[in-house]
This record gives C-alpha cells, structure tokens and sequence, in this order.
C-alpha cells in the first residue's frame, strides 16, 4: 500500500526566503507526482504534475523535481511571499487514476 | 478556473437526519470523484465514477452512497448522519484525456451533532 508522508507538518519562514518542501512515497512504482495548493476552507489547486517519465516541471517560481527510485520530491519556492501561505500537499497518482494524498505542510511566510 | 461546484459549503446538522451534498461540473469531464479530508489528515478517496452510471467505493470505507444519472452531477448522500460523519468532502472530477489532472471543488464543511 502507498504511503505518502511529508515532513516538517509546518514551516515558517521570512518573505524573500526560497525553500524546499519535501515528499516521500513508499512504492516507486507510480503514474505521476503532483503538487497542490490548499487555502483555508477551500478545495485544492493543481500547482504542478511531473509523470513518472519526467525529472522536474517548473512554473513561475515553483520547481517541482522527482526521483523515483529514491521515493523522493521536492517542491522548491523561490523569493516567497505572503501570499504563497498555504498547506502544500504531495500526492502520488497510481493505477486508474487514483491519487494517495499526504497530510501536507502548512507554509507561513512572514512579511 | 475550475467549473466545479459544490454545495452547501457548511452544514451542521443533527444525528439521525438525512443529508446530501451536491456536486456539479460544467467542464463535460467523465471521471469525478468524492474526497474526505479531516484537518491535518490526508485526504482519502470514498467515491468515485468513470461515466453515468458508474459509481466504485474508494480506499476509505464510507457509510455514504453516491449516484450518477447525469454526466454534470455526483451527489453524495447520508441516510442517517452521526457525529463520525464530520468532517470536510471534497468533490473533483477529471477528463479521460487527462485522467490524473484533477479539478477540486470548495468543499462541504459537515458538522453532526
């Protein structure tokens, strides 16, 4: 059974700061990697998807890497800002399109 | 930005009533989904349909029953609501071009008392 497990559970950090946002999974055997945003009280955003061929996807300030055979992502934010405050969840897309979820890390960026 | 809907966004209700919670996309998509989250858990997959009249229970065991008469709609539907029913349910659907891309609604924040 896939487990997707991230660590810290919350990070706070500085405006003007970059930083990465870890993910692991246990089967390496996956379809696709995303990342998702979740502001309070809201549904989630799709940031970034890298299927299971692709090393990394990049969008703005967001860069996503994946390495399958170590089980590991990175979600790497540069120059944060207030507004990237939010939970960041990882999650791995298996067989029929089924996603397991992590419990995601809550961002605070400090002005 | 996603065309998907989902009301009430908070209910709280008794223990015993009959709920359901409403789901519609306009964006055509043939998948759709229903997600649990309980805060700072994972979300967990409960329901989940490839085309009208298709439904297929999740990874989470759930009290709750789904249908899909129409392309547009996936209501979830709680006979009998109990204080373990509590939590946020998130809907999400997906096209088959693009299976894993998936658009989430705003939640429904239920509360049983």
């Amino acid at each position: 059974k896939q487990e997707v497990t991230q660590i810290p559970a919350a990070l706070s950090v500085p405006e003007g700061e970059n930083l990465v946002l870890n993910c692991s999974f246990t089967d390496s055997a996956i379809y696709n990697l995303q990342w998702f945003r979740q502001d309070p009280g809201k549904g989630l955003t799709s940031l970034l998807l890298i299927q299971s061929s692709q090393r990394e996807q990049t969008s703005g300030r967001l860069n996503a890497s994946l390495d399958k055979s170590s089980g590991r992502s990175t979600l790497y934010i540069a120059a944060s800002q207030p507004g990237d405050s939010a939970t960041y969840l990882c999650a791995v897309g298996g067989a029929n399109s089924k996603l397991t979820f992590g419990k995601g890390i809550t961002l605070s960026v400090r002005p | 930005e996603a065309d998907i809907y989902q009301t009430p966004r908070y209910l709280v209700i008794g223990t015993g009533k009959k709920i359901t919670l409403e789901c519609s996309q306009t964006m055509g998509h043939d998948k759709m989904y229903w997600y649990q989250q309980d805060p700072g858990m994972e979300l967990h997959l409960i329901h989940y349909s490839y085309g009208v009249n298709s439904t297929e229970k999740g990874d989470l065991s759930s009290e709750s029953t789904v249908s899909r008469i129409r392309t547009e709609h996936f209501p979830l539907t709680l006979e009998s609501a109990r204080p373990s029913h509590t939590s946020q349910y998130l809907c999400a659907s997906s096209d088959s071009m693009a299976p894993e891309k998936l658009f989430f609604g705003s939640g429904t924040q239920l509360s049983v008392l």
